[in-house]
Parts: structure tokens; C-alpha cells; sequence
């Protein structure tokens, strides 16, 4: 068990929807970290939130949005879906933000299927 | 931008041998860090190593250990000792130093364990 939660399990929704996918990260972890795993595209960085501050972008639509709060809980949100949206989403986190020394944790993923 | 390639899409080993997992990556900078993660049946994506580039030194974590040419920008994983738990997907990764855990990601090896 890596210590990061992330709910649901899987997901099943149809063409045109919008879903809320929910990370906590391990206790003490400032960082966290979207990631997107599908057939086409492979493993994808999303995007990166450190402290409640977005800290960095990569290939997220801009039909997705995420946020991280108070409590350094994330969710990331996923509007108007298509089928090819259908993936696993890796939230990862780790003690810092900036340098790649402290390790990333990775959550079991959520499984989206978009119908 | 940076690029990581595995070019073994499937391996395969008896129990008790030695296998390689080839990568070779892309980039212009030169103080990265180079990894290994194994994604088992279960999903999650678990660290199995890391190199640091700026150090000489091949990384190994028990029966786990790299050959980094950072020459010929080539960060090959040699397992061990196989044993059956070790049948996972494994990728490489690569990031910047200072963008912490924001991985470009391998396509992946599919690695078999025959007993």
C-alpha cells in the first residue's frame, strides 16, 4: 500500500458527461501529480499541484481541470468526455515540489470507461 | 523534447535467470533523473530504482541494478535472480531535476517469468 487514495475504482459514464476523480496523498505530501494512462498515448503527464498551487502543466485538455485543497486533497475533472478519454488516471505524490530527489507514491488509479 | 524509448515490447525469462530491459532516451539537459517503475497485474506503479545522471555510479536496489551510458543515453535494467513476483510491465522514465516528478514515460516491456 502506498499510502495514496484515490476513489473511485472505476468509472463508467457516457459520451458528453462530466466526472470528479478524488486523490489524497500520503500523510505529509505537499505534491501531487496527474497522470494518464491509455493505449494510444501510453503514460502522460497531466498536471502537478504543490502546497494548493498549480506548479506545473503538461498535455491536459482543456476540458480537464483539476484543483488541490486545503487539506491537500486533488480532484481532477473531466467535462464534456469522449470516447477516447477512456483511461486509467494515476495520481502520484511526494514530499516536494521542485527537485526529483523525494520519491513519488503512486495511488491504484481510477479506471474511466466512457461510453 | 525529451523522449523515451524501449524498444522491447515483450520479454521473457526463466525463473532464477538474468534479463535486460533496454531504454534510451532523448534530451538536451544534462542533470536528469533516469527510472525504473514496475506496473504488476495490480495497476500500481511502484519505483524500482533511480539514477541520478551527474552520478558515475550504476544505482542498484538488491537483485535490481542499472548499466547508465549517459553517452549513448542508455539506462538498461538487469534483474536477477528472477523470480515469479518479478512478471510486471516495467517503464522507464526520465525527468528534469528541477521538475521534480513530472515523468516522460516509456512505452513499456512486458515482462514474463516462466517457472
Amino acid at each position: 500500500d502506498s499510502g495514496v487514495t484515490q476513489t473511485p475504482k472505476h468509472l463508467i459514464t457516457a459520451t458528453g458527461q462530466r466526472v470528479t476523480l478524488r486523490c489524497s496523498p500520503r500523510s505529509g505530501d505537499l505534491s501531487v501529480y496527474w497522470y494518464q494512462q491509455s493505449l494510444d498515448q501510453g503514460l502522460q503527464f497531466l498536471i502537478q499541484y504543490y502546497n494548493g498551487e498549480e506548479r506545473a502543466k503538461g498535455n491536459i485538455l482543456e476540458r480537464f481541470s483539476a484543483q488541490q485543497f486545503p487539506d491537500l486533497h486533488s480532484e481532477l475533472n473531466l467535462s464534456s468526455l469522449e470516447l477516447g478519454d477512456s483511461a486509467l488516471y494515476f495520481c502520484a505524490s511526494s514530499v516536494g515540489g521542485g527537485a526529483a530527489a523525494t520519491e513519488a507514491f503512486f495511488g491504484q488509479g481510477t479506471r474511466l470507461t466512457v461510453v | 523534447a525529451q523522449t523515451v524509448t524501449q524498444s522491447q515490447p515483450e520479454m521473457s525469462v526463466q525463473e532464477a535467470e538474468t534479463v535486460t530491459l533496454s531504454c534510451t532516451y532523448d534530451t538536451s539537459e544534462s542533470d536528469y533523473y533516469l527510472f525504473w517503475y514496475k506496473q504488476p497485474p495490480s495497476r500500481q506503479m511502484i519505483l524500482v530504482i533511480r539514477q541520478e545522471a551527474y552520478k558515475q555510479q550504476n544505482a542498484t536496489e538488491n537483485r535490481f541494478s542499472v548499466n547508465f551510458q549517459k553517452a549513448a543515453k542508455s539506462f538498461s535494467l538487469k534483474i536477477s535472480d528472477s523470480q515469479l513476483g518479478d512478471a510486471a510491465m516495467y517503464f522507464c522514465a526520465y525527468s528534469h531535476r528541477n521538475t521534480g516528478n513530472q515523468f516522460y514515460f516509456g512505452t513499456g516491456t512486458s515482462l514474463t517469468v516462466i517457472p
